[in-house]
């Protein structure tokens, strides 16, 4: 199984503050990589596919990059509706697997 | 737009059999584009894929949970299902289903709790 890990675990920051989730893979995944926000109590949400492409009606602030081993999820602006929780996943080969999770909180 | 609902009991017994369906709506099943997933996350902690299924059939199983798992699939009904046997404590989760498109998942279901209790 490839392994997909995120740092940091849990993140604090403020309103209007970039911030910077990374996701590394244990072997190469190109490109295959999507992330999601969850919510207390909710499903989780499609952001980005395919490491760069934004989901449907995803704010601009939400950016993907990278390649291979190594992604990173940026959000430009963090606004008071990005408090939550992201997940990186890959889809390059099954068992398609998820990073363990960051928590974005308030500072 | 497309929408995923999951059912099924919410308390199984230790050692039964866990069964869940997913009804799409607003969409069809049919498509060949997509496959169909269920994904499940114990009460705080991460999302655990636990297979994906097509229109036609075919059908993908995480290892782990392999030898325990079956999906299927209503074209009819627009609808595919989950069975997971020989439950234990450690299957209580929120049992999601979802479309995935490529591999990546851009519609869910709410979400299910199934709690593994006797």
């Amino acid at each position: 199984d490839i392994q997909m890990t995120q740092s940091p675990s849990t993140l604090s920051a403020s309103v209007g503050d970039r911030v910077t989730i990374t996701c590394r893979a244990s072997q190469s995944i190109s490109t295959w990589l999507a992330w999601y926000q969850q919510k207390p109590g909710k499903a989780p949400e499609l952001l980005i596919y395919k490491a760069s492409s934004l989901g449907s009606g995803v704010p601009s602030r939400f950016g993907g990059s990278g390649s291979g081993t190594e992604f990173t999820l940026t959000i430009s602006s963090l606004q008071p509706d990005d408090f939550a929780s992201y997940y990186c996943q890959q889809y390059n080969s099954h068992p398609w697997t998820f990073g363990q999770g960051t928590k974005v909180e308030i500072k | 737009q497309l929408q995923l609902q999951e059912s099924g009991p919410g308390l199984v017994k230790p050692s039964e059999t866990l069964s869940l369906t997913c009804t799409v709506s607003d969409g069809s099943i049919s498509s060949s584009r997509y496959y169909w997933v269920w994904i499940r996350q114990p009460p705080g902690r991460g999302l655990e894929w636990i297979g994906s299924i097509s229109s036609t059939g075919t059908t993908y199983y995480n290892p782990s949970l392999k030898s325990r798992v079956t999906l299927s699939v209503d074209t009819s009904k627009n609808q595919f299902s989950l069975r997971l046997t020989s439950v234990t404590a450690a299957d209580t989760a929120v049992y999601y289903c979802a479309r995935s498109v490529g591999g990546s998942h851009d519609y869910w279901g709410q979400g299910t709790l199934v709690t593994v209790s006797s």
